[in-house]
């Protein structure tokens, strides 16, 4: 089964900051490597799909690159709604795995 | 606008069943596969189980296997989840997801809001 590994697993940034989380697959996934926002008490928000692709709706501000075993989720100019945990998750096969999930927390 | 909504969570005790619903709209049920996952408090998200879309290929965590049983009705547009021999780890909120399209089956647009079950004596 392929593992997932995100880090860190948590950081602390302010309004304004760019931000990045690292998603390392424990083989190789090609780009099957989707990325979710879950916050307080909410079900999770899919971002990014594919590695790179922006779902429809998402902002601008967040994006996805990487294939293989190594990807990023960068979160440019931070907003206050953007405070929230952070999955990966692959979807090169099943079983499907998730990340850890990385918490974002304001400064 | 998709909506999917869970139900069926409840309290029970370690050995009981409970089978959970998923009411969809707002897309063609039937040519979507779903899957569930659940999230313990606390805790992160773990995959649970997939049906495709017509409901002839399932698929089911290890955790769950020869417990839990997918399956749906696409004249209902209803997604469902037998849960048996329930345990003390099972505890979690399970919420329904829809598949993002049959070449992205593994990726998941829209989920529920969730339902929670608790296994607890």
């Amino acid at each position: 089964d392929i593992q997932m590994t995100q880090s860190p697993s948590s950081l602390s940034a302010s309004v304004g900051d760019r931000v990045t989380i690292t998603c390392r697959a424990s083989q190789s996934i090609s780009i099957y490597l989707n990325w979710y926002q879950q916050r307080p008490g909410k079900a999770p928000k899919l971002l990014i799909y594919a590695a790179s692709t922006l779902q429809s709706g998402a902002p601008s501000r967040f994006s996805g690159s990487g294939s293989g075993t190594d990807f990023t989720l960068t979160i440019n100019s931070l907003q206050p709604e953007d405070f929230a945990i952070y999955y990966c998750q692959h979807g090169h096969s099943l079983p499907i795995a998730f990340g850890q999930g990385t918490r974002l927390e304001i400064k | 606008e998709v909506h999917l909504v869970e139900s069926g969570g409840d309290l029970v005790q370690p050995g009981g069943s409970l089978r959970l619903s998923c009411s969809a709209s707002g897309f063609t049920f039937s040519s979507y596969g779903m899957h569930w996952v659940r999230q313990a408090p606390g805790k992160g998200l773990e995959y649970v189980s997939a049906i495709n879309n017509n409901g002839d290929s399932t698929y089911y965590a290890d955790s769950v296997k020869d417990r839990f049983t997918i399956y749906r009705d696409n004249f209902k547009d209803t997604l469902y989840l037998q849960m048996r021999s329930l345990r003390v780890e099972d505890t979690a909120v399970y919420y329904c997801v829809k598949t993002l399209s049959d070449t992205y089956f593994r990726t998941f647009d829209f989920w529920g809001q969730g339902t929670l079950v608790t296994v607890s004596s």
